[in-house]
């Protein structure tokens, strides 16, 4: 089945530790998307990107990177930066850049500070 | 910048009651998607309006849009405890889309 996976599930950070959360994706979308969800608020935005080797900042991009060296790949890097990185990272993807078309989501990762 | 509130925040019901959730933009939408996240997991894709006045109706849920393309809402019909999680609107103006904060159903057997 074509889908979005996200990895790990769970994810600890040590203060000053800079963490990756995996994205990857086979349902050949151009357009992938990461979201943070802190309770009682929205999804809010971090990173996007339209195209392989392209990509643009969200609303809080602050204190995160990304990279899309892969059509299939997007992977989240939490830096040191990020002062208060816990929440539920989602990533997402359409098919065509910036389409209509409904986001596919993955099944998130919970990061937490040691 | 564009703006989209959702309200109430949290909605507990009674197992067959109703069930209505607005969402609100500050700007004119192009269109607006409706999601449902159960608990723990991941928001699934619902419904997309794309007309003035539009109204759709999957089962037990009836989505509307506005006539001025600011506002949208989702009405469950006698709810389940299937019904149970945070439902949240995206709407989109241009190339922006903005999520809700959600509305999160709870339902009492």
């Amino acid at each position: 089945d074509g889908g979005i996976t996200q990895s790990p599930k769970y994810l600890f950070r040590k203060e000053g530790q800079n963490v990756t959360l995996s994205c990857e994706q086979n349902l050949n979308h151009d357009a992938m998307y990461w979201y943070r969800q802190d309770p009682g608020q929205g999804l809010r935005l971090i990173y996007y990107s339209q195209i392989v080797n392209d990509f643009q900042k969200g609303d809080i991009a602050e204190g995160y990177s990304v990279s899309r060296e892969k059509k299939e790949s997007f992977p989240l890097t939490v830096t040191s930066a990020q002062k208060n990185p816990t929440a539920f990272y989602l990533c997402a993807s359409t098919q065509g850049p910036k389409s209509n078309q409904p986001q596919h989501f993955g099944d998130g990762t919970r990061l937490s500070i040691l | 910048g564009q703006q989209v509130m959702q309200i109430p925040q949290y909605q507990h019901v009674q197992e067959g009651e109703d069930f209505t959730t607005y969402c609100n933009s500050s700007t004119t939408l192009s269109n607006i998607q409706w999601y449902k996240q159960r608990p723990g997991g991941h928001p699934v894709f619902l419904i997309q309006l794309v007309k003035s006045g539009e109204v759709k109706k999957q089962k037990r849920l009836t989505f509307q849009f506005g006539e001025a393309k600011k506002n949208s809402s989702l009405h469950i019909t006698a709810t389940q405890t299937t019904d149970v999680g945070t439902y949240f609107c995206a709407g989109r103006e241009a190339s922006d889309m903005r999520f809700g904060a959600g509305t999160r159903l709870t339902v009492k057997p």
